[in-house]
């Protein structure tokens, strides 16, 4: 069965500091890869996701994150964390081809101090 | 509507009684969603409607779980004889098709409190 590991659970960094958030997947085949956010009090919204070409994908706020294949990896980053990046991240990912199902990882919650 | 829309947002229940969740996707979206959200233990994939396909019911943790989608839009899911662990918050999310190039857009979720 599909599965996805968000290996950092809990992450505290102070502004400014980077970011890099890990993501493993665990299928052969061809995925579509997504991370999610979640601010606090708010629903989750999409960052970023991956479907096909440049490996290299960026999001919203300045999140990019970078497929590598052969790692099984789809890692979030960003130069810069602020204070407003403080929220709970979840990986995706959907079996191309598949019915549709989307999984996602046990979610890594970012903490920014000012 | 202009987005995925749950009701209640809060549900307090007592141990025993059934509940019953709905949601209400995006018009036009024919993939359907149920996650459950529990306090570290991330989203747990309970449900996925696609259309007018067999739902891939491989998510529900017991037989006292089940969901119905009506009409191909609103989506009810059941929770029979509540215990304490079914405590959590209950997300329903849409696409707009069950293709893997779609994105998925959530709802604000139910808080189940089971007392």
């Amino acid at each position: 069965a599909q599965s996805v590991s968000q290996h950092n659970h809990h992450v505290i960094l102070s502004e400014a500091a980077s970011l890099e958030l890990g993501c493993n997947y665990s299928y052969g085949g061809t995925v579509n890869l997504f991370w999610y956010v979640q601010y606090p009090g708010q629903h989750l919204q999409l960052l970023l996701k991956y479907f096909s070409g440049d490996p290299l994908v960026k999001g919203i706020k300045g999140f990019e994150a970078e497929f590598i294949k052969s790692k099984f990896s789809f890692n979030l980053r960003k130069p810069s964390v602020q204070w407003s990046d403080t929220a709970e991240y979840f990986c995706a990912v959907k079996v191309s081809g598949n019915t549709g199902k989307l999984i996602f990882g046990q979610g890594t919650t970012l903490q920014v101090k000012p | 509507g202009a987005g995925v829309s749950q009701s209640p947002s809060n549900k307090v229940t007592e141990k025993g009684k059934d509940v019953e969740l709905r949601c209400d996707p995006i018009s036009g979206h024919t993939a359907l969603y149920w996650y459950r959200q529990s306090l570290g233990q991330g989203l747990e994939f309970l449900i996925y409607f696609q259309g007018n396909s067999a739902p891939d019911k491989s998510g529900l943790p017991s037989d006292r779980f089940s969901a119905e989608r009506t009409g191909g839009s609103v989506s009810t899911l059941t929770i029979q004889r509540t215990q304490q662990e079914d405590s959590a918050v209950y997300l329903c999310a849409s696409s707009s098709r069950s293709g893997g190039r779609t994105e998925a857009f959530f709802g604000q979720g139910t808080r189940l409190t089971v007392v």
